[in-house]
């Protein structure tokens, strides 16, 4: 079975400096989907950044980046010039259909708390 | 705002009850999911819909039960109600059925159940 693991419960990084947040995961399949989602304190889902299995290319979103290493199983997030407004819970997720049977994996969280 | 609509916000009911949660997707998504996340854990996934049918199950106890009705809408029920079934349930919505597509999610329905 499918598993993601998050093996940072929390991290702390001063405003302006540079964070990486951890997600390794467990499958045996080649075609899939990762995520990371932000969770601040109003418990909203937010979709950070995406990154499909079959893409070498790392995805970027401004401030946000990802090191994706398919061989390896790892999916980082790297957050640069941290903000206040950074701070959250962060979830790194998994999704993928083989034959038609939907999986929607979640890790158990990082909490990002941002110095200033 | 995700276009996603929940309600209640919040529900506080006791144990042995049968409560129901009401999810609106975004205008033009065909796809409705349900997810629960107890205290500081990550999302369990529960069920998908995809235009009114049955389309993925996941972690979802015997005592829910989901419908995704005509007019795209969707409906948690959750029966029996235990202290442990409390948690903040979400519900998303996306386009098409696959993996693929973003989904979107909604603000969330804090359950609590002593």
């Amino acid at each position: 079975a499918q598993t993601v693991t998050q093996s940072q419960p929390e991290m702390s990084v001063q405003e302006a400096e540079t964070v990486t947040l951890s997600c390794t995961y467990d499958t045996s399949e080649s075609d899939y989907y990762l995520f990371w989602y932000k969770q601040p304190p109003s418990r909203q889902m937010i979709l950070v950044i995406r990154q499909e299995a079959y893409k070498q290319q790392n995805a970027t979103e401004n401030r946000f980046s990802v090191n994706f290493q398919k061989a390896a199983k790892s999916f980082s997030l790297k957050i640069s010039d941290s903000q206040l407004g950074d701070a959250a819970m962060y979830f790194c997720a998994y999704r993928s259909d083989p034959s038609g049977t939907y999986k929607y994996i979640f890790g158990t969280g990082t909490r990002l708390k941002v110095l200033a | 705002d995700s276009g996603v609509t929940q309600t209640p916000k919040h529900l506080i009911t006791a144990t042995g009850q049968r409560v129901t949660l009401r999810c609106s997707p975004r205008s033009g998504d065909l796809s409705v999911y349900w997810y629960q996340q107890s205290l500081d854990q990550g999302l369990q996934f529960l069920i998908q819909y995809y235009n009114g049918e049955e389309r993925a199950k996941g972690n979802i106890l015997e005592r829910f039960s989901a419908q995704q009705f005509p007019d795209l809408h969707s409906e948690l029920n959750l029966s029996s109600l235990e202290l442990g079934d409390s948690a903040l349930y979400f519900c998303a919505s996306s386009e098409g059925q696959g993996v693929s597509y973003e989904q979107y999610f909604g603000p969330g329905t804090r359950l609590t159940v002593t």
